[in-house]
């Protein structure tokens, strides 16, 4: 069964520091991978995905994510952080190819703070 | 707006009441998902449902239940209501049934007093 590892469930970074968000995955097939925001009392947003194309994944507001299969890792990256950011992020994984479902599996979530 | 509709944005209920959550999801999306998300439990999938035909269930309670109507829209109904019932009750859509990312309505936010 597919599952996700999200390894921090709190980061603090300073407003135009670079943005690291750890993220390994359990997946007996291909996985389709993906990264979700949530802001204060919102909805969940998607910021990327990964679909077994190109394994560096580029998506909104800056933020990108690299495939390694090696590692059963998809960390989201942004060079430069913004007070924007701050928000709750989320690993996924979709079960896909097994069964008939593309439920998804969420990570536990990372807080991101951003400090002036 | 990622194009889904979820009605009513907050709900207050008595325990052991019943409610009904509705979700209208993206034009043209056959996909309908329904999460619960808890403070304790994180985001819990519930229900999957493709073109009117029930695909697969998670941890959902007996007591709660969901249909998807001929016009894509689906309903989650929570009977017998508990205390623990509170959360953030989110439905997302997704144009097929495998492996496409799903766009999530802002939510229903259920409180059992």
């Amino acid at each position: 069964a597919q599952s996700v590892t999200q390894l921090d469930s709190h980061v603090s970074v300073s407003e135009g520091t670079p943005v690291l968000l750890r993220c390994n995955y359990s997946s007996s097939y291909s996985p389709s991978l993906f990264w979700y925001v949530q802001h204060p009392n919102k909805g969940l947003q998607l910021l990327l995905k990964y679909t077994s194309a190109a394994t560096l994944v580029k998506g909104i507001n800056g933020f990108e994510a690299e495939f390694k299969k090696s590692e059963t890792s998809f960390h989201l990256t942004k060079p430069s952080a913004h007070m924007s950011d701050a928000a709750e992020y989320f690993c996924v994984v979709s079960e896909g190819s097994s069964g008939n479902t593309g439920k998804l599996i969420f990570g536990q979530g990372t807080t991101l703070q951003v400090k002036p | 707006d990622s194009g889904v509709t979820q009605t009513p944005k907050h709900l207050i209920t008595a325990t052991g009441q019943r409610v009904t959550l509705r979700c209208s999801p993206r034009s043209g999306d056959l996909s309908v998902y329904w999460y619960q998300q808890s403070l304790d439990q994180g985001l819990q999938f519930l229900i999957h449902y493709y073109n009117g035909e029930e695909r697969a269930k998670g941890n959902i309670l007996e007591r709660f239940s969901a249909q998807q109507f001929p016009d894509l829209h689906s309903e989650l109904n929570l009977s017998s209501l508990e205390l623990g019932d509170s959360a953030l009750y989110f439905c997302a859509s997704s144009v097929s049934d495998l492996r496409t990312e799903a766009f999530f309505g802002q939510g229903t936010r259920l409180t059992v007093v």
